[in-house]
């Protein structure tokens, strides 16, 4: 099945600083990326969709000046928290479509950001 | 407003037996559900697909029905393992993707 990897895995950072996060399709081209969050025993909320070559849409209430979202080529997304604060500290996960008729998600592994 | 409510308190089987997950939504009318599997610190898996106008589909030891006009799916597992043990998601289609629920978390005991 189609693999998404998904790095850091985990990461602490002081609060103020930015931290980027990398999705990539290893075996497929993904020219749509899905990022989510996920606070302890809550759903995953989607963020924002990832489009290649153009601007991201972000859901409502997502701040896009401080999740910066890069989607440069078809198996590349990164997301971007600028200025991070405790508040932000969550698992973030992003996921990809094989191709634009594939119904289920593949997922990457999550990246745990806590932010001290 | 939608909704997606998958019962909140762990689910306690023992080994053997057959688990049964309920997924219920309102104000939807997704065109399939889907149920992924997510373990502890780690993205979902996707499981199985099922469309509006199939009312059950099974793989292996997995089972999924799906009740629109009750608005619930049922996904059950037989014969549960304790490698069984993780947080079953729903998650129903939307325009482009798809919307979760809170997921239920499957404990199974030898």
């Amino acid at each position: 099945g189609a693999v998404v990897s998904q790095h850091p895995s985990w990461v602490i950072c002081k609060s103020g600083t930015s931290v980027k996060i990398e999705c990539r399709s290893l075996d497929f081209q993904a020219t749509t990326m899905f990022w989510y969050r996920q606070f302890p025993k809550q759903s995953l909320m989607l963020m924002a969709t990832s489009n290649e070559g153009s601007k991201a849409t972000y859901e409502q209430g997502v701040e896009k000046d401080k999740f910066l979202i890069n989607h440069a080529s078809l198996t590349l997304s990164t997301l971007t928290v600028t200025s991070a604060h405790p508040e932000d500290s969550s698992f973030y996960i992003c996921s990809a479509r094989p191709t634009v008729w594939e119904e289920k998600l593949f997922f990457g592994s999550g990246t745990q950001l806590s932010v001290l | 407003s939608q909704k997606i409510e998958q019962n909140s308190e762990a689910l306690n089987i023992q080994e053997g037996k057959t688990a049964t997950l309920t997924c219920n939504y309102t104000n939807y009318s997704p065109a399939y559900l889907q149920w992924y599997r997510q373990d502890p610190g780690r993205g979902p898996v996707f499981l199985l697909l099922i469309r509006e106008n199939e009312k059950e589909k099974r793989k292996e030891r997995l089972k999924v029905t799906f009740d629109t006009t009750l608005k619930q799916s049922l996904f059950h597992i037989t014969a549960s393992q304790p490698a069984d043990s993780a947080t079953y998601l729903c998650a129903l289609s939307g325009y482009s993707t798809l919307t979760f629920g809170k997921g239920t978390m499957l404990l199974v005991s030898p």
